[in-house]
């Protein structure tokens, strides 16, 4: 099983500050299959990332994904106040199913 | 627009049994992988389940596998979660998901349902 691992726990930073968020992966991962998913408090997610680098519909530009292999990177550019929330990386492993990472939580320094 | 609203959550002792459901419209149910994802109260996402459009093909979480079953009527648009054997560790909000087509493998989730809690406690 494939144990994905999202640093740091927690990002404190500014509006307007760049956020750039870590998902590890314990083996290699296809990047076709790697996604990010924003969740606020009482919401469902929302996907942000698929394919490890595209955006999906709807999503600012202001979010990229990049990374292959093992190590995957969500980047925020410029944060804006709606972007302060908790984020996860989802891993797909053919029959072993799918995998979330616990998440980043970028709150407001 | 595209709606999944989960039903079927409540109150359960441990051991007991419970059946989720989850009513999609506004588009084409049939065409499209399914999925059950649960938060427990305070804590991050863990995927359940998920089954193809056709159920040819169904995954589950090593923590659910034997205690848990999905299914889908696609007639009736309508996705499935039948929970025995029920745990406290199984109380969370359970979230139904699309699966999107453009993601290899059916591997992101596009749209979302507002979930629906599950509690097992005595």
């Amino acid at each position: 099983e494939i144990v994905l691992t999202q640093s740091p726990g927690t990002l404190s930073l500014s509006p307007g500050e760049r956020a750039t968020l870590s998902c590890r992966a314990s083996q290699s991962v296809s990047s076709s299959y790697l996604a990010w998913y924003q969740q606020k408090p009482g919401q469902a997610p929302r996907l942000l990332i698929y394919g490890a680098s595209s955006r999906a519909t709807g999503i600012p530009d202001r979010f990229s994904g990049s990374g292959s292999g093992t190590d995957f990177t969500l980047t925020i550019s410029r944060l804006e106040p709606e972007d302060f929330a908790v984020y996860y990386c989802q891993q797909y492993g053919s029959s072993r199913g799918f995998t979330f990472g616990p998440g980043t939580k970028v709150d407001i320094k | 627009e595209v709606q999944l609203v989960e039903s079927g959550g409540g109150l359960v002792k441990p051991g007991g049994s419970l059946r989720l459901s989850c009513a999609a419209s506004g588009f084409t149910f049939s065409s499209y992988s399914m999925n059950w994802v649960r938060q427990a109260p305070g804590k991050g996402l863990e995927w359940v389940s998920s089954i193809s459009s056709s159920s040819s093909y169904i995954y589950y979480a090593d923590s659910v596998k034997g205690r848990f079953t999905i299914s889908r009527d696609n007639a009736k648009n309508s996705l499935y979660l039948q929970m025995n054997s029920l745990r406290a560790e199984d109380t969370a909000v359970y979230y139904c998901a699309r699966s999107q087509l453009y993601c290899s493998g059916g591997s992101c989730y596009g749209y979302w349902g507002q979930g629906t809690l599950v509690t097992v406690s005595s």
